[in-house]
């Protein structure tokens, strides 16, 4: 059974660009949940979705949004990006019913 | 708000033995969800082992157990026979039962060296 896919898998901007990471999920699950990781603050959420809507967000500024297609696949996207930004991106999906989710590979972004 | 805490950043042990990493977390909540995930230098998270809160039974996956203390709200991890192959850091995390949704909150992290 194929895992969670996360594309790209590296990615290099420079400073006030946008950027769109994409996660297609598990076959059948449709939630579908964002972090940041960073050295220094760790693991944070950013949104979940599901069934195309917003279920949760965490404290993150309006720059990042996301949003979730009808066969569950989703995209952040990160605006006007800041050094900051910098960080490994990771998506995780989970199927209805159940309690575990399972995650991507991550996208390494670097802003410059 | 939950939190999560890890409180030793760094922990080794030999091939073949035993170590017990360390979590407590902090919730006014008596249904939730409790794992342990491990990630690599390939930066994959790994699910290692879950625990629901209203099971008393301590959950076990092969080599790997935890010592779930709920009102002391503790959720420790215990690697049986060690292996080289067990070298990651060890993520504790947090998920509610009782709000929809499915985020985590995780713990800083615990590095494990395994020494041949």
């Amino acid at each position: 059974k194929a895992g969670v896919t996360q594309t790209p898998r590296y990615l290099i901007k420079t400073r006030g660009q946008q950027v769109t990471l994409s996660c297609s999920p598990i076959s059948g699950h449709r939630s579908v949940s964002w972090y940041q990781q960073t050295p220094g603050q760790g693991l944070q959420f950013l949104f979940e979705y599901f069934s195309e809507t917003q279920r949760n967000k965490g404290n993150f500024p309006g720059r990042f949004s996301g949003r979730q297609f009808s066969n569950s696949r989703s995209e952040m996207n990160v605006s006007t990006l800041e050094l900051g930004d910098s960080a490994l991106y990771l998506c995780a999906t989970q199927r209805p019913g159940t309690d575990t989710q399972y995650f991507g590979p991550g996208t390494r972004l670097t802003v410059l | 708000a939950q939190t999560v805490t890890q409180s030793q950043p760094e922990m080794s042990v030999q091939e073949a033995e035993t170590v017990t990493l360390s979590c407590t977390y902090d919730t006014s909540e008596s249904d939730y969800y409790l794992f342990w995930y491990k990630q690599p230098p390939s930066r994959q998270m790994i699910l290692v082992i879950r625990q629901e809160a209203y099971k008393q039974q301590n959950a076990t996956e092969n080599r790997f157990s935890v010592n779930f203390q709920k009102a002391a709200k503790s959720f420790s991890l215990k690697i049986s026979d060690s292996q080289l192959g067990d070298a990651a850091m060890y993520f504790c995390a947090y998920r509610s039962g009782e709000t929809s949704g499915s985020r985590l909150t995780f713990g800083e992290g615990t590095q494990l060296t395994v020494n041949p």
